[in-house]
């Protein structure tokens, strides 16, 4: 089957501590997206990368940081910088930035 | 920063019912997009609208671009109970770096 898939479907954190998100799809597009959604409210755009081995900040990046080494998997890595990591967050690819995209099936995290 | 503006927050039919939904947006685009998402699940892509297109229509789907006003609606005839979901519209503004920015989603329920 071609998708994308996020992992895991839920995560807890203790404040301070770092974690991974990890997204990857097959359908072998080049650009990837990370959202952030908050109850009640659309998505907010944390990173993105066009191709492999580029990758640029969304609207609000900080506390957050990103890799594309490989052009299947986008993991984003929610720092302790981050002031308010309790979301649900969105990870999406498109054929090219272009394109209309395909979303994952989110990951809730929540920290404690 | 928000683009676009979905109007209503929220809407509640009864199911056989048209359901129509509009979006507006502050700056020239490149094309919008409608997504749907149920709850606590990743978004689905709709339909995307070019610029320079003024209807398209996709099943039950049928959606309108008036650049001009700078804004779109969303048409679903015939509802069914499924249906329920939040509806997103998404523009691609021009001259920027193509990123899509989502405006907060109108709320539908479709009652049996």
């Amino acid at each position: 089957d071609g998708g994308i898939t996020q992992s895991p479907k839920y995560l807890f954190r203790k404040e301070g501590q770092n974690v991974t998100l990890s997204c990857e799809q097959n359908l072998n597009h080049d650009a990837m997206y990370w959202y952030r959604q908050d109850p009640g409210q659309g998505l907010r755009l944390i990173y993105y990368s066009q191709i492999v081995n580029d990758f640029q900040k969304g609207d609000i990046a900080e506390g957050y940081s990103v890799s594309r080494e490989k052009k299947e998997s986008f993991p984003l890595t929610v720092t302790s910088a981050q002031k308010n990591p309790t979301a649900f967050y969105l990870c999406a690819s498109s054929l090219t930035i272009y394109n209309e995209q395909f979303f994952g099936p989110g990951t809730r995290l929540t920290v404690l | 920063s928000q683009q676009g503006e979905e109007d209503p927050q929220a809407l509640s039919i009864q199911e056989g019912e048209n359901a129509t939904m509009n979006c507006s947006y502050k700056t020239s685009i490149n094309n919008l997009q409608w997504y749907r998402q149920n709850s606590g699940r990743g978004l689905v892509h709709l339909i995307l609208i070019r610029s320079n297109e003024r209807e398209k229509h996709s099943g039950r789907l049928r959606v309108t671009l008036d650049t001009s006003k700078k804004s779109s609606s969303l048409l679903i005839t015939a509802s069914r109970a499924a249906d329920t979901a939040s509806y997103f519209c998404a523009t691609s503004p021009q001259g920027g770096s193509e990123k899509l920015v989502f405006g907060k989603g109108t709320k539908l329920t479709v009652n049996p």
